[in-house]
């Protein structure tokens, strides 16, 4: 039972390139969660999918898209990578109101 | 807007020591209140859960209370050990089932 997994763990990309950030969740939750983390402040929601076949925007969506391949795979995409993109990126699954279970994140560096 | 906010941002005490975290948030609509623990450069961990209708959690020596009223939530610490130096964050869900998170106390403990 590996609970959530994201890859890659670490990526470095310059200005401009893409990216697929994957993620995976063995627990038969509904809703996924894409976060990121910046120092010194809360997690910020960029995307959600309450269930397979939705996905909804949350509090930070530019420059983001994602897709809700299957009910295990929520993945998150940089179209056009931007420094202000460089975080910690974790993505999340639960039962809706219930805990959430996060990944171990993915650091990602634009430069 | 909701707000979570955590006080303090960071905190050290000695070993053996009882604790008490604090979260406050702005909007009482909420669906329930989380705290998790994280470990550097590691994911989050979720250690309780609160439902909007209950006014306490316990895991361990651990326990988490909720007063919806006021927009507090405290977590205690009964006799803290090195193993508990992690950075704890709490978030709310809100009414849209979204999490809502503070920016965490970083606490550490020293032997």
């Amino acid at each position: 039972n590996a609970g959530v997994t994201q890859t890659p763990k670490f990526q470095v990309l310059k200005t401009g390139q893409s990216m697929t950030l994957q993620c995976a969740q063995d627990m038969n939750h509904n809703s996924m969660y894409w976060y990121r983390q910046d120092p010194g402040m809360g997690l910020r929601l960029i995307y959600y999918s309450a269930s397979e076949g939705t996905t909804d925007k949350g509090e930070v969506p530019n420059g983001y898209n994602v897709s809700r391949l299957n009910k295990r795979e929520f993945s998150l995409r940089l179209e056009s990578a931007a420094p202000s993109q460089t975080s910690v990126y974790f993505c999340a699954s639960s039962e809706m109101a219930a805990e959430q279970y996060f990944g171990p994140g993915t650091r990602l560096t634009v430069t | 807007k909701q707000e979570v906010t955590q006080i303090p941002a960071a905190l050290s005490v000695p070993e053996g020591e009882n604790l008490v975290l604090n979260c406050s948030f702005t909007d009482s609509a909420i669906y329930n209140l989380q705290w998790f623990r994280q470990d550097p450069g590691k994911g989050l961990t979720s250690l309780l859960l609160i439902q909007s209708s209950q006014r306490e959690q316990t895991s361990g020596r651990l326990n988490a209370s909720l007063d919806k009223s006021s927009g507090r939530s405290t977590l205690y610490i009964a006799a803290s050990q090195p193993g508990d130096s992690a950075t704890y964050l709490c978030a709310v869900e809100d009414s849209n089932y979204q999490l809502i998170w503070g920016a965490g106390t970083k606490l550490i403990i020293k032997p």
